[in-house]
């Protein structure tokens, strides 16, 4: 199947400061991207897509301001956490899919995101 | 909105054996993809098997089947002779073409040796 890879797959970061997490599909082009969040034992939760060349569209609940998302390519989209506090630290997932799969969705490796 | 249910939290299954793991959805399409994904404690999100609801028969891969019922809008997997390594969450997911994915609660499956 397709390949989605992202990175860092662990960050630490100090409190206030920013974060990027890039997610890259390696082998496909992806108009559209997805970002996820995901607390332990839990479902996924669907932050934001990433459309190529234009603003995200966020769910409900998050905040862009805080959760910036940047798809400039068709392979790369970028998270940017923003002034990070220790409630986000989290498990961030990226996912995409192309025509040619059929429209099935694969994800990224996932990122551990850590505020101290 | 569509909603995607797995009523099991958990299940557990003896080496060997076979267990089926249920979901329910809800949409007024007829046109829509289903999938099951697993997550292993790496948390990597691994797509175990997908179905197109324009197809009547049912999806197989290897040891995972699904048994889909549109008219009941339900989408149950089925893992025959289950190994140690088939232990982790697994997720069932609905989608319409060229939307987002809409997950279930999740199922977390432990196989016992």
């Amino acid at each position: 199947g397709a390949v989605v890879s992202q990175h860092p797959s662990w960050v630490i970061c100090k409190s206030g400061t920013s974060v990027k997490i890039e997610c890259r599909s390696l082998d496909f082009q992806a108009t559209t991207m997805f970002w996820y969040r995901q607390f332990p034992k839990q479902s996924l939760m669907l932050m934001a897509t990433s459309n190529e060349g234009s603003k995200a569209t966020y769910e409900q609940g998050v905040e862009k301001d805080k959760f910036l998302i940047n798809h400039a390519s068709l392979t790369l989209s970028t998270l940017t956490v923003t002034s990070a506090h220790p409630e986000d630290s989290s498990f961030y997932i990226c996912s995409a899919g192309d025509s040619y799969s059929g429209n099935t969705i694969y994800f990224g490796e996932g990122s551990w995101l850590t505020v101290v | 909105a569509q909603t995607v249910t797995q009523s099991q939290p958990e299940m557990s299954v003896q080496e060997a054996e076979t267990v089926t793991l249920s979901c329910t959805y809800d949409t007024s399409e007829s046109d829509y993809y289903l999938f099951w994904y697993k997550q292993p404690p790496s948390r990597q999100m691994i797509l175990v098997i997908r179905q197109e609801a324009y197809k009547q028969q049912n999806a197989t891969e290897n040891r995972f089947s699904v048994n889909f019922q549109k008219a009941a809008k339900s989408f149950s997997l089925k893992i025959s002779d289950s190994q140690l390594g088939d232990a982790a969450m697994y997720f069932c997911a609905y989608r319409r073409y060229g939307n987002k994915l809409v997950f279930g609660a999740g199922t977390i499956l432990r196989v016992k040796s």
